[in-house]
Order: C-alpha cells, then structure tokens, then sequence
C-alpha cells in the first residue's frame, strides 16, 4: 500500500532563506507527484507536476525533483517570504488509470519577516 | 482564471440526515473528483467521475455516498445518512485531461465544503 511521509511536519525560517521540504513514498510504480500549497482552511493549489518520467520541473523560486527509484522528491524554496507561509503537500498519482491520489501530511512553513 | 466553486461553505447537519454538497468543475474538464480531509489528517480520496460515470473508489466510497452530475456544469456529492466521522472539509476537483501532460493532469481544487455533523 502507497505510504506519503512529508518531512519535517513544520519549519519555521526568516525571510530570505533558502528551503527544502521532503516528500518520500513507499512504491516508486507511481504516474506523476504533484506539490500543492494550502492556505488556512482553504483550498488546494497545485505548484508543480513532475510526471514519472521527469526528474524536476521548475516555477518561478520553485524546484521540486524526483527520484522515482529511491522514492523521493523535494521541493526547493529560494529566498523564502513571508507570502509562502502555509502548508505544503505532496501527493503521488498510483496509475494513469488510476486517478486515487494519495497525500502527504504536509509541511506547514512558517517565514518570519 | 478559471475555478473549481462549491456550495455551501459551511454546513451544520444532524446526524442522520442527507446532506448535498454542490460542485461547479472548471468548464472545459473532463475528469472530476472529490476527496475529503478531517480535521488535522490527510486529504483523502473518494471518488473519481468521467463520462458520466464512478472511474475510480476508494474503501470510504460506500453505499452512504453517491455522485451526480445532474447536468452540464454540477457536479454533487450525496451523503444519505450523515455520520459523525463524516465531518470533514470536502474538496471537489476537476483536470483537463485527455493527454499524457503535465498541463492534462495538472488537478485544480475548490476551496472546500466544511461538513460538520451533529
């Protein structure tokens, strides 16, 4: 059964710190990974996608990687503001006709001004 | 830019009784979903909608839940006779799909229908 650990469960940094939240997964047979943000008691936005195939994909001060075989990926966050406070998931997508997904607990970051 | 809405935000039920939760999915998806998250645990699937019909369970998708998309636009999550556990924010999310993409699997999410049960 796919397992979705995220690592550390928070982290606080001041401003203008770089930053890396972890994602591991049990069974590397996934489709794609996908980062969301979550604000307080709203919605999920999704961040990036990185397909099986892909090892990182990039948006703006975002990187996130993914190392299928080892089952991990990262998201990377240059010079944190205090705007990118919120909780981070992960989630990995089992098949490509398998649309469960399963979720990481998430990563709630805190940047300090 | 385009958005996944759902309705209510917020809804007080008492145990036993069916509650609705509505859904309008970004106009030009094809695969639609809800997932569920209690308070302090993991999002969580349900259910995935495409063509009209259930693609996709999970083992929380019992015969208390059902799903509807009664025409072009709605898509609705039915709960025949609420529990207690089943307090929860309830997401509905729709993608593109139709392509092997990022762009086609890229999953765009409501902000969430807050279910409380009493």
């Amino acid at each position: 059964k796919q397992e979705v650990t995220q690592i550390p469960a928070a982290l606080s940094v001041p401003e203008g710190e770089n930053l890396v939240l972890n994602c591991s997964f049990t069974d590397s047979a996934i489709y794609n990974l996908q980062w969301f943000r979550q604000d307080p008691g709203k919605g999920l936005t999704s961040l990036l996608l990185i397909q099986s195939s892909q090892r990182e994909q990039t948006s703006g001060r975002l990187n996130a990687s993914l190392d299928k075989s080892s089952g991990r990926s990262t998201l990377y966050i240059a010079a944190s503001q205090p705007g990118d406070s919120a909780t981070y998931l992960c989630a990995v997508q089992l098949g490509d006709d398998n649309n469960d997904m399963r979720f990481g607990a998430g990563t709630r970051l805190t940047v300090k001004p | 830019e385009p958005e996944v809405t759902q309705t209510p935000s917020h809804q007080v039920t008492q145990m036993g009784q069916e509650v609705i939760l509505r859904c309008v999915p970004i106009s030009n998806h094809l695969y639609f979903y809800w997932y569920r998250q209690i308070l302090g645990q993991k999002v969580e699937f349900l259910v995935s909608f495409y063509n009209n019909e259930i693609s996709e369970k999970s083992e929380i998708f019992d015969d208390q839940f059902s799903v509807e998309r009664p025409d072009g636009s709605n898509f609705t999550l039915k709960i025949r006779s609420t529990k207690l556990e089943d307090s929860a924010m309830y997401f509905c999310a729709s993608t593109p799909g139709g392509a092997r993409t990022v762009s086609g699997n890229t999953i765009y999410f409501g902000e969430g229908s807050w279910l409380t049960v009493v």
